[in-house]
């Protein structure tokens, strides 16, 4: 079967760091991204990890290691409007479908 | 350019009915992908289209079917509903050439079965 874990919540204050993991285990690997969705709003690109290793966008960065099913998004100098679900998907196939995690709801407190 | 759209934004239905929901994807894009979002389920893949045809699918009854018009637009219909799907459906669109493309989310539409 196909598998995509992430914690279901962090909880973290602001101007803190967070780490969020993603393990995954699919039939296939083409990338992994990571997504924002605040509530009641569409999801947004945050990042895409095809090859090991980090890559930083300002304050968010995401890694990942292919070999061991493993990807997280790190987010730093935390702000209130953070406070989001962070989902993890990974590209199954080669047309680019994309098998989801539950997604991680960040609660950043002041 | 104009984002991913979707109509309706809500949607209340009885069960037994039928729905159709469409998707105008970003100018230039021609794949169009939809999912299922529910809060226990997640994001889960629809289908997804490109160039007209259907590219791809996932692991859904036969209620749910889709099409794409030569502009790119996209409706996705959902015949004899059932209380359970009930949920957010989202179209995201991309370019379509390549896996690694991002796919850009509409606002979704918010179906409620009663």
């Amino acid at each position: 079967g196909q598998n995509i874990d992430q914690p279901t919540e962090m909880t973290a204050t602001e101007g803190a760091i967070v780490q969020i993991n993603c393990t995954y285990q699919t039939s296939g690997f083409n990338g992994l991204f990571w997504y924002q969705q605040h509530a009641g709003e569409a999801p947004t690109f945050l990042s895409y990890n095809v090859l090991d290793g980090l890559e930083e966008k300002g304050r968010f960065s995401s890694f990942l290691s292919r070999s061991k099913g493993y990807s997280y998004l790190l987010l730093k100098e935390l702000q209130m409007k953070d406070s989001a679900s962070y989902l993890c998907a990974v590209v199954t196939d080669s047309w680019g479908k994309l098998q989801f995690g539950a997604g991680t709801q960040v609660v950043v407190t002041p | 350019k104009a984002g991913v759209t979707q109509t309706p934004r809500y949607l209340i239905k009885t069960r037994g009915q039928q729905v159709t929901l469409s998707c105008s994807p970003i100018s230039g894009h021609r794949s169009v992908s939809w999912y299922q979002q529910t809060p226990g389920q997640g994001l889960q893949f629809l289908f997804e289209y490109f160039s007209e045809t259907q590219r791809n699918k996932g692991n859904f009854p036969g209620r749910f079917s889709g099409r794409q018009f030569s502009n790119s637009r996209s409706e996705m219909n959902v015949s004899t509903l059932e209380l359970g799907d009930s949920a957010l459906y989202l179209c995201a669109s991309r370019s379509g050439g390549a896996p690694q493309e991002t796919q850009y989310f509409g606002p979704g539409t918010r179906l409620l079965v009663l």
